[in-house]
């Protein structure tokens, strides 16, 4: 079955506590990018990825890093969480090209304390 | 910068009435066009796209959207309201204006009353 997934699906950190969200595509897809969802904001970009090693920063970069070493692979880290980056995450990816759907996981809750 | 705008944050609708979620575009040229539905605790799921073929759309569960270039509308309708649409949906746009991005407005939760 053709999915995207990430992991873990909820987390409770505290401020300051590294941690890394994965996610993997099973679709060969090119292009892969991480999502936050905040209430009346609904989903802004934080990076994307347009292959292997390359990426590049979306809306709100800002305290969260990313790295593609992997085509599948495409994991988020947060070195320092911090309360503001308490959110809804989610990952997608796409073929790019003249292709623009984008496959969505089913999302991370995070909350930092 | 694009942007996408959806009228409303909330709508409410009674089962069996006309459901209609409006979203409108800022872009030079078609972009492409997408709705996709939020149900509670869950992710994203696709449920109509426009990609410059016909300007009316039909989606999964009953939905359409026509696209409107004139208006820079694309606008989401379903003929009549069932409990199981009371959700978020979200209108989102790509295309060569929106860089590599997929831009999201800011989503319409409908409610749908027996």
């Amino acid at each position: 079955e053709a999915q995207v997934t990430q992991n873990p699906r909820y987390l409770i950190t505290v401020t300051g506590k590294k941690l890394t969200v994965t996610c993997s595509q099973n679709m060969n897809h090119e292009y892969m990018s991480w999502y936050r969802q905040d209430p009346g904001l609904g989903l802004r970009q934080i990076y994307y990825s347009m292959n292997v090693e390359v990426t590049d920063k979306g809306d709100v970069p800002e305290g969260y890093k990313v790295s593609r070493k992997e085509k599948r692979n495409f994991p988020l880290i947060l070195e320092s969480p911090s309360p503001n980056q308490t959110s809804l995450y989610f990952c997608a990816s796409w073929q790019g090209g003249s292709s623009y759907e984008q496959y969505f996981g089913p999302g991370t809750r995070l909350t930092v304390t | 910068a694009q942007s996408v705008t959806q009228l409303g944050s909330h709508v409410s609708v009674s089962e069996g009435a006309l459901v209609l979620l409006r979203c409108n575009y800022s872009s030079s040229v078609p972009p492409y066009l997408f709705w996709y539905v939020q149900y509670p605790n869950q992710g994203l799921q696709l449920l109509l796209k426009y990609t410059s073929a016909a300007t009316l759309v039909k989606g999964i569960n009953g939905f359409e959207a026509e696209f409107k270039k004139s208006e820079t509308s694309f606008h989401l309708t379903k003929p009549s309201a069932h409990m199981s649409d009371a959700a978020e949906y979200f209108c989102a746009v790509s295309g060569v204006e929106y860089g590599n991005k997929l831009v999201f407005g800011a989503g319409t939760i409908l409610r749908v009353k027996s």
